[in-house]
């Protein structure tokens, strides 16, 4: 049983279009996260809910939007792609209930190519 | 804002060759993490330190976290080829804010 699971795997888009990446745990954590990992494999925080509330928004440009409609999920919304926002895109869910010790798991990525 | 390096960027050593990567932040932590990532994959979590002056074993790998709780470190003895891949540590000030170093890309070649 996959324990975090995003999809889909791979993403190929023209610029402008609007996609969703969509992620799902079965870990029963209370705490889910959005990271950007670029080319150079940098890996960014861009986003953290605990408990369906928005606790972690970092600076991501407002074409960004994710959305929590349970504590299983966290989906993840982009309007209009840009060449820029080409990535691999990482969910990962910890347990949410001692915030400085949190061991994360990570799914494995969408793959993100905007032409 | 809070920044996480580590250095060296990139590593490219012998099979059973030693291997240390290192973390330094640029405020105190609470706690530091560290996870492997192997290429094509995603990141994995290796270990957590919480205490100043920690260090914790698991087989060939040794993990310190530095007294003055700001740095850590990662030595890997004898490498093998699974060892390749990329060591990111993560460091939090006590929120569910993890900052991720930048990242050591290790080769081992046979």
């Amino acid at each position: 049983d996959t324990a975090v699971s995003q999809t889909p795997k791979y993403l190929v888009t023209q610029m402008g279009n609007d996609k969703s990446i969509k992620c799902e745990q079965n870990l029963g954590h209370d705490t889910m996260y959005w990271y950007k990992q670029d080319s150079k494999k940098f890996l960014k925080i861009m986003f953290s809910y605990n408990n369906k509330e928005l606790i972690i928004n970092e600076t991501v440009p407002n074409r960004f939007s994710p959305k929590s409609p349970d504590k299983a999920h966290l989906n993840l919304h982009i309007n209009s792609l840009e060449l820029g926002d080409s990535a691999v895109y990482f969910c990962a869910s910890s347990p949410g209930r001692t915030r400085n010790q949190e061991t994360q798991y990570f799914g494995p990525g969408t793959r993100l190519l905007v032409l | 804002g809070q920044q996480v390096m580590q250095i060296p960027q990139y590593q490219h050593v012998q099979e059973g060759e030693d291997f240390t990567t290192y973390c330094n932040s640029s405020t105190t932590l609470s706690n530091i993490q560290w996870y492997k990532q192997r290429p094509g994959g995603h990141p994995v979590f290796l270990i957590q330190l919480v205490k100043s002056g920690e260090v914790k074993k698991q087989k060939r790998l040794t993990f310190q976290f530095g007294e003055a709780k700001k740095n850590s470190s990662l030595h890997i003895t004898a490498t093998q080829t699974t060892d390749v891949g990329t060591y990111f540590c993560a460091g939090t000030s006590g929120t569910y804010k993890y900052i991720f170093g930048t990242g050591t890309r290790l080769k081992v070649l046979a």
